[in-house]
C-alpha cells in the first residue's frame, strides 16, 4: 500500500515569509509525527498528534512554527516568518497506534531552504 | 532528559569485515530502543528493535541496561550496508501516548570493497 507522502519535496523561499508543509500518513494510522533533520543537530521530535487528543507540541522550537490536522488524517507543518536557521528536511511519520514499541514509518521528507 | 549517543559519525571497513555500530543512551526508566537506516535517496525506515529481538540483513542488536548501550552488529558487512545508521529511543513526551524518538545523530557507514 502507499506509504507515507509529503509536499512538496523542495521549498525555496525568502526570509520573513510563511511556508506550509502537508503531510499524508499512512491510511488508518492514528499517530502522526513531525521531526527537522538538520546539519548539526540530527533529527529532533516537533509535534505530535493522536486522534482527538491534544497535541503534544512540546518540541516546537518557537511560536513561528504550528500544526494542525484535519479530520484524523491529513496533518499541515506551517513555519510563519521563516528564518535562515528554518532551513532543513522536515520529516513526517505515521504509526498505526500510540504504543512506544510502534513502528514509526517516514515519508521522503521536504527539503525547506530558506534564503 | 534521555539522549541518545552515537559516538562515530563515519565508519569505514572492508566488505566481509564485522562491523559494530555504537549507541549510547541516557533515559529514566525502560527504554524502547531502535535502529533506523537510511540508504542512499530513500526514506528513513526502520531496521530493528530490541523488544523483537530479531535479526535483519544479519544485523542484531543487544540491550544492555548495565552499560546503557544498544550497539548494532554484523559479523560480515556488505557494500549494499553502506548507509547512515540512527540509533533512536522511544520515550514517553508530555503528552498521554505521546511516544516520540529521540535519535541519535547518526554514523555514516562505508563498506569499501
Amino acid at each position: 500500500g502507499a506509504g507515507v507522502s509529503q509536499s512538496p519535496s523542495n521549498k525555496v523561499t525568502e526570509k520573513g515569509k510563511d511556508v506550509e508543509l502537508r503531510c499524508d500518513p499512512i491510511s488508518g494510522h492514528t499517530a502522526l509525527y513531525w521531526y527537522r533533520q538538520s546539519l548539526g543537530q540530527g533529527l529532533e521530535f516537533l509535534i505530535y498528534f493522536q486522534g482527538n487528543s491534544a497535541p503534544d507540541k512540546s518540541g516546537l522550537p518557537s511560536d513561528r512554527f504550528s500544526a494542525e490536522r484535519t479530520g484524523g488524517s491529513v496533518s499541515t507543518l506551517t513555519i510563519q516568518r521563516t528564518q535562515q536557521e528554518d532551513s532543513a528536511v522536515y520529516l513526517c511519520a505515521s504509526s498505526s497506534d500510540y504504543q512506544s514499541t510502534d513502528t514509526q514509518y517516514f515519508g521522503p521528507g521536504t527539503r525547506l531552504t530558506v534564503l | 532528559a534521555q539522549r541518545v549517543t552515537q559516538p562515530e559519525k563515519l565508519l569505514s571497513v572492508f566488505k566481509g569485515a564485522p562491523v559494530e555500530l555504537k549507541c549510547n543512551y541516557s533515559y529514566s526508566g525502560s527504554p524502547e530502543l531502535f535502529w533506523y537506516v537510511q540508504y542512499s535517496r530513500q526514506r528513513l525506515q526502520l531496521l530493528l528493535r530490541h523488544i523483537s529481538r530479531e535479526s535483519i540483513k544479519g544485523f542484531t542488536a543487544d540491550l544492555n541496561k548495565g552499560e546503557t548501550s544498544f550497539h548494532l552488529k554484523k559479523p560480515f558487512a556488505q557494500e549494499e550496508d553502506s548507509a547512515m545508521y540512527y540509533c533512536a529511543l522511544s520515550g514517553q513526551g508530555s503528552g498521554a501516548g505521546s511516544y516520540q524518538l529521540t535519535f541519535g545523530k547518526g554514523t555514516k557507514l562505508s563498506v569499501i570493497p
